[in-house]
């Protein structure tokens, strides 16, 4: 059973250029988590989805991000006219369902905006 | 959310147990106790989680105070792979992935 997959590993864009980052979540799960980690802090929770639906978007930025985890394919996190700021390692979690249980979280995206 | 408070730094001598702190003042009843770790260049990865009672996995036990007011996460035997940031995070039962990291304990392990 394959763990939660995210590409790219590495992602390096130009100021003004769009980045689409791709999550798929382990077999069997429907919730998808997205977080990002700043230089040297911790995570920080952005967006909270299951198929087809924005649960809990309270930590995403109001303007140029975007989430989205459709009834087929990957869960995107998709970020418009990036910025300097958006620098970041962007971490996914997936699980099962809600209540007692742990996600499962991907190896992560590193964002790189020059 | 309620916050957690870990110290930033601890170091270990491999082979030894460490038992790693956490305060957590403003728990609620209905928050669960969730310790993760993180690897250079890693994603964060479970580790254990309890509610009321001590709870021992192959990775790790859990040790929960009375008040449910701390815990601590105790490795029996650290090892040089152990070292990493391990984070303390309160959680509810009704939203599995939300949640909220702070600094975390930078673990060192010398050999």
């Amino acid at each position: 059973n394959a763990g939660v997959m995210q590409n790219p590993r590495h992602l390096v864009r130009r100021r003004g250029q769009e980045a689409r980052l791709r999550c798929s979540p382990m077999k069997g799960h429907s919730h998808v988590y997205w977080y990002r980690q700043l230089p040297e802090e911790g995570l920080k929770f952005m967006v909270y989805l299951q198929k087809e639906n924005i649960i809990d978007e309270s930590g995403m930025p109001k303007e140029r991000f975007s989430a989205e985890f459709p009834k087929e394919g990957p869960s995107i996190l998709r970020i418009q006219q990036v910025v300097r700021g958006d620098s970041a390692a962007y971490f996914c979690a997936s699980s099962p369902f809600l209540g007692d249980t742990e996600a499962f979280f991907g190896q992560g995206t590193r964002l790189t905006v020059v | 959310d309620a916050k957690t408070t870990q110290p930033n730094s601890m170091e270990s001598n491999e082979e030894e147990p460490v038992h790693l702190p956490c305060n957590h003042s403003t728990i609620s009843g209905t928050d669960y106790i969730h310790w993760y770790r993180q690897l250079p260049s890693q994603g964060p990865e479970y580790v254990i989680h309890g509610l009321t009672s001590n709870v021992n996995n192959r990775m790790a036990s859990l040790a929960i105070a009375e008040d449910r007011k701390s815990s601590t996460l105790i490795l029996h035997r650290a090892t040089l792979r152990d070292a990493a940031v391990y984070y303390c995070i309160l959680r509810k039962n009704t939203n599995a992935g939300k949640s909220t990291f702070g600094d975390g304990t930078t673990l060192t392990v010398k050999p």
